[in-house]
């Protein structure tokens, strides 16, 4: 399976500012996601970061707010915009291989917006 | 809307016995399905997937999936206290996009 590491792994922001989230991968994956945890929650799907090309939104995320970015095969970051207390929760990048469809997810950032 | 479906519990089982964790998905061309372990403040964790109809066997878990039911479920034998955990059924939608949707999860706890 894909080694996969997030930075910062904890974060405490004030509102009104941003953060950005950075996912490594220790191999080349065909798909990279974001995904948000809230408290108590299950995971709900932000965004399909694409490689050379703008990220896939689900319903209720847009660009301005988490804008992403996937320069290659290995690499992508989540921005939270202009944070309020409500964007308080764990982002999980997750990834699938190149040979199969299995799914692993990074460690997660939580992320504390005060 | 695609849904998965699973009981919140806690499921709550003596150390030893033979926990049953179930799921039903509605979206009929979904292929691929996969179990994640969840504890409490960290990642999800793979554990299991399957993509026929029947059981699959990996040590003490066994997933078991019937398509025309739309239902699958994980069997944990011999279940430990650690295995107490959150554990999330996660479908991948058969639309093009291939995301993995997935269900709230099940608390097992798992008794000494």
């Amino acid at each position: 399976s894909a080694v996969i590491s997030q930075k910062p792994s904890r974060d405490i922001c004030q509102r009104g500012t941003s953060l950005t989230i950075q996912c490594q991968v220790d191999s080349q994956v065909t798909m990279m996601f974001w995904y948000r945890q809230q408290p108590g929650q299950s995971l709900t799907l932000i965004a399909t970061a694409n490689q050379g090309s703008e990220a896939t939104y689900e319903s209720g995320f847009v660009i301005d707010k988490f804008p992403i970015s996937r320069p290659n095969l290995t690499f992508s970051t989540l921005t939270v915009s202009n944070m309020s207390p409500e964007d308080s929760s764990i982002y999980l990048c997750s990834v699938v291989g190149t040979t199969t469809d299995t799914q692993y997810f990074g460690p997660g950032t939580r992320l504390t917006v005060l | 809307q695609k849904e998965v479906e699973q009981n919140s519990g806690p499921l709550s089982v003596p150390e030893g016995a033979i926990a049953s964790l179930n799921c039903t998905y509605s979206d009929r061309g979904s292929q691929s399905f996969f179990w994640y372990r969840q504890y409490s403040g960290k990642s999800p964790e793979l554990i299991m997937f399957i993509y026929s109809n029947g059981d699959k066997e990996d040590g003490r878990f066994t997933a078991q999936l019937n398509k025309a039911s739309q239902y699958v479920s994980l069997l944990i034998r011999d279940s430990q206290p650690s295995d107490s955990a959150t554990y999330l059924c996660a479908v991948r939608d058969g639309g093009s996009q291939g995301n993995l949707i997935f269900g709230k999860g099940t608390k097992l706890s798992v008794k000494p």
